[in-house]
């Protein structure tokens, strides 16, 4: 189908292991954005992608690590997870620049223990 | 810079009732402003957006909502609330140039009462 899919749905880690969560939209959409959902915060925006091999920091990139070396593929690494990282992660995708939406992955949902 | 503040984080309301979830916005520019909604265990989904075309915006569902630029505001309503609106509700604003990025509400969560 396409869309916008993250693997996988849940995971469970521990403290100092490295986990990647992956993000994957058959739309060729130019954007790509990672975003950590936490009571009391909504959603705030880790990393983003204008484009293949284009990424910058978002509001919370303290811990994370992005590539993006295909348009469809944005995964999203934890290089030594802490339990602060326990989140349900989030991946969207905007088409391109202008009054557009962005569509969202179904989440990740993380826990470090 | 752009914010979005979210009035009320639990909101609950009568089947039947009408719907109305606060949200005003800050930004330098003129902004792209959205609603979405995220049923649980689920994505988020876009309910409505405003691009600087009809200041009051229909979506999906029922919902509405109106901008209104002297008050910087966004508010989100429904004439009639249905058990199947329960849900969380985030306001989202970004610039209408520049990057893509939107900046979201923390988000308020929609109870209905049977």
């Amino acid at each position: 189908d396409a869309g916008i899919t993250q693997s996988p749905r849940y995971k469970i880690t521990e403290t100092g292991r490295q986990v990647t969560l992956m993000c994957h939209q058959t739309w060729s959409h130019s954007y790509m954005f990672w975003y950590r959902q936490d009571l009391g915060h909504g959603l705030r925006l880790i990393y983003y992608s204008a484009a293949a091999d284009i990424t910058d920091k978002g509001e919370v990139p303290d811990g994370y690590v992005v590539s993006r070396s295909k348009t469809e593929n944005f995964p999203l690494t934890l290089e030594s997870a802490t339990r602060s990282q326990t989140s349900v992660y989030f991946c969207a995708s905007i088409i391109d620049r202008g009054p557009y939406e962005q569509y969202f992955g179904p989440g990740t949902r993380l826990t470090v223990t | 810079a752009q914010s979005v503040t979210q009035l009320g984080s639990h909101v609950s309301v009568s089947e039947g009732a009408l719907v109305l979830l606060r949200c005003n916005y800050s930004s330098s520019v003129p902004p792209y402003l959205f609603w979405y909604v995220q049923y649980p265990n689920q994505g988020l989904q876009l309910l409505l957006k405003y691009t600087s075309a009809a200041t009051l915006v229909k979506g999906i569902n029922g919902f509405e909502a109106e901008f209104k630029k002297s008050e910087t505001s966004f508010h989100l309503t429904k004439p009639s609330a249905h058990m199947s609106d329960a849900a969380e509700y985030f306001c989202a604003v970004k610039r209408n140039f520049g990057n893509e990025k939107l900046t979201f509400g923390t988000g308020t969560r929609l109870t209905i009462i049977p």
